[in-house]
């Protein structure tokens, strides 16, 4: 069965620290992950996807199929930053449903 | 990315009654899906609504509880029937424009049944 696991409820760092939100993955076949955010009052939105290869907002996040996950890192986090972050793996082609980790909560204070 | 437009927003309902959510897309999209988010849960797929035909539901969902339209690829609905405290959660409707997409999110309906 596939299942996302993010094993922080809540994570709180200081401005300008380095964060890391991990995710782990169980899925047999070739996965795609994805780091959704939800902003305060704001709509989930996608942040990543492993395919892309790209930093958003300064975030990163490697596929690791050894390991099996794919967390995110950012090397100096803002206040900004604060939001909760939804882990998320689609089936091969990623056209089928996401399964979604159950979220962590990230707080930068200042 | 697509303009998603989800309504009402937030609804409270009365135990025993239905309510239908509407989720208009500003542009056809291929695939559209309905998510349940409970009280301090993640996000959980109810069912893939198929544009012509009868929605593709996960386990654990039924079509008597969740009926979905799709009369097209720019609009769908859920109904939440019969409902009960338990089903107080937030609704939220998705859609992908095509397979190489990923998927993007509606607002949401946040619902509460006394």
């Amino acid at each position: 069965a596939q299942r996302v696991t993010q094993p922080e409820k809540l994570l709180s760092v200081f401005k300008g620290a380095p964060v890391e939100l991990k995710c782990n993955y169980s899925y047999s076949g070739s996965p795609e992950l994805f780091w959704y955010v939800q902003y305060s009052r704001q709509r989930l939105q996608l942040l990543l996807r492993h395919i892309s290869r790209e930093s958003i907002k300064g975030f990163t996040a490697d596929l690791n199929k050894g390991e099996t996950s794919f967390h995110l890192k950012k090397p100096f986090a803002q206040e900004e930053d604060s939001a909760m972050y939804y882990c998320a793996l689609a089936t091969q082609g990623g056209s089928e449903k996401l399964v979604f980790g159950k979220g962590t909560k990230l707080t930068v204070n200042p | 990315s697509a303009v998603i437009s989800q309504k009402p927003s937030r609804d409270i309902c009365q135990r025993g009654t239905s309510l239908t959510i509407q989720c208009q897309v500003d542009s056809q999209v291929t695939m559209m899906f309905w998510y349940r988010q409970q009280p301090g849960q993640s996000l959980t797929l109810i069912a893939t609504a198929n544009q012509g035909s009868e929605a593709t539901y996960e386990s654990g969902f039924v079509i008597d509880k969740f009926p979905i339209s799709r009369p097209n690829l720019t609009f769908s609905t859920l109904t939440v029937s019969n409902m009960s405290p338990e089903d107080s959660s937030i609704y939220l409707c998705s859609v992908q424009g095509n397979s190489n997409q990923p998927q993007h999110f509606g607002d949401g309906t946040r619902l509460s049944i006394l």
